[in-house]
This record gives structure tokens, C-alpha cells and sequence, in this order.
């Protein structure tokens, strides 16, 4: 699995927008990024995925270099909400695209929103 | 549509004691997966379900966790004995079917995690 590395902490002020950055050097041609969230004492939940290109959806956009060795998730506009630790994730699959589905979570980025 | 449900929420149990976790995945999910994290390390893969056959169980720490699933519907974890190092939150996750056709038609389906069941191990 391709290691990811992440900020250990950021900061944002409510309203405006959090991009989270990661590192992803190693990365394979058939490994997707997915970045999962864990708010304090609940399951990690799904946020995003893409393998190339950039994605957005209602939560938030996901940029990724062409090079496809980092990406940045964006969130638009920060809420008190939005304070979690946020894990970006590659996520391997076979020669034939189907996903292995285990997820490799290393110690994320712990955003807090502030006022 | 209900989540991923998990009981019980907290359990303390002795050491050398046994507990069965319980899992409800989303309905249709034939994917199921368990993870743990102990006391300040990160989230870990223990191990991933297809229906009721073991896809991958390299995650188990080792021969006192037994899962099993059933049917293909619900799964239970279950440690025997339990020991002080495995207390933790464990948490259970499901996803539908997750097919590729190479990497352009790939279909993923993003994991539903449940809230965790905290172990306490005295």
C-alpha cells in the first residue's frame, strides 16, 4: 500500500474554506485516494475518492496532481462541524480494478474550526 | 436507510473473560469489514467479509479473535480470553458489492462505518 503522509494538525477559521493536503510519493497507478473522517467518538466516515482526476461532491472537492503524488481535500466552507481527524487513505486494488477494500489509516490531520 | 449498528456500545469485561461483538451491516451490503484502534495507535484493519466467506483476515492479532458471518447477514467477533491489550474501540464498516472492469469502469463503493463498541479489559 502506498504510504501517506499528512500535517499532524491545521486550523480554520469557520466559514472559510480548509484545504487539507497529502502526500502520496509512492503511489500506484491502480491505487485510488480516499479520504475518511473521524469526528470525536464516532466511526470514521466517508468523505471522498479519486484516482486522477478532481472530484467534488456535496461534501467537498478533492484536487489531485497530475503526477498524482499529492492531492489536497477542500473543504468549501468550514464549519464548527467540521472538526475531526481527517485520514487520507490509497486504497490498493488488483491487476483487474476490483478493490480490496482494506483501508490503511495512518494518524490523519486533526482539523479544528474555530470561531 | 439504517447505518452500520454495533453492540454493545461499551463493554468491561475481566481478563480472561470472553465477549462477543455484534455487528448489523446495512441491508445489501455483502462487503463487512472489522477494525480496531487501541489506546493511542491508529484505526487497524482486522479483517473483511464477502457474504459470508473471509476475504481477507490478515488484520487478526491472533488465534483468541474468531469472527464469524453467517448467512452472509450479521457478524460477531468474538475474543477468548480476553486480555488487557485488547481493550480499544472496535469498530465495524460495510460496503455494497465492490466490482472492477479495469480501471476506467472501476465501481468502488465507499465503507459505512458504525459508531464502535469501546472494550475495556480489566
Amino acid at each position: 500500500d502506498a504510504k501517506t503522509t499528512q500535517p499532524p494538525s491545521m486550523d480554520c477559521a469557520e466559514g472559510r474554506a480548509a484545504n487539507l493536503p497529502c502526500n502520496h510519493s509512492t503511489i500506484s497507478g491502480n491505487e485510488y485516494v480516499y479520504w475518511y473522517r473521524q469526528i470525536h467518538s464516532q466511526g470514521p466516515q466517508y468523505i471522498i475518492h479519486g484516482l486522477k482526476n478532481n472530484e467534488t461532491n456535496e461534501m467537498a472537492s478533492l484536487i489531485i496532481t497530475e503526477d498524482r503524488k499529492s492531492s489536497t481535500l477542500i473543504l468549501p466552507h468550514a464549519t464548527l462541524r467540521d472538526t475531526a481527524v481527517y485520514y487520507c487513505i490509497a486504497e490498493p486494488s488488483n491487476a483487474g480494478g476490483t478493490s480490496y477494500g482494506k483501508l490503511t489509516f495512518g494518524q490523519g490531520t486533526i482539523l479544528t474550526v474555530h470561531p | 436507510e439504517a447505518g452500520v449498528t454495533q453492540f454493545p456500545s461499551h463493554s468491561v469485561i475481566e481478563k480472561g473473560q470472553t465477549v462477543t461483538l455484534r455487528c448489523d451491516p446495512i441491508s445489501g451490503h455483502d462487503n463487512l469489514y472489522w477494525y480496531r484502534r487501541v489506546m493511542g495507535k491508529e484505526i487497524k484493519f482486522l479483517l473483511h467479509f464477502v457474504k459470508e466467506s473471509k476475504q481477507d483476515e490478515s488484520g487478526m492479532p491472533n488465534n483468541r479473535f474468531l469472527a464469524e458471518r453467517t448467512g452472509g447477514t450479521y457478524s460477531t467477533l468474538k475474543v477468548q480470553p480476553a486480555e488487557l491489550e485488547d481493550s480499544g474501540v472496535y469498530f465495524c464498516a460495510s460496503s455494497r458489492r465492490t466490482t472492477g472492469v479495469g480501471l476506467a469502469g472501476d465501481i468502488r463503493d465507499e465503507q459505512y462505518f458504525g459508531p464502535g463498541t469501546r472494550l475495556t479489559v480489566t
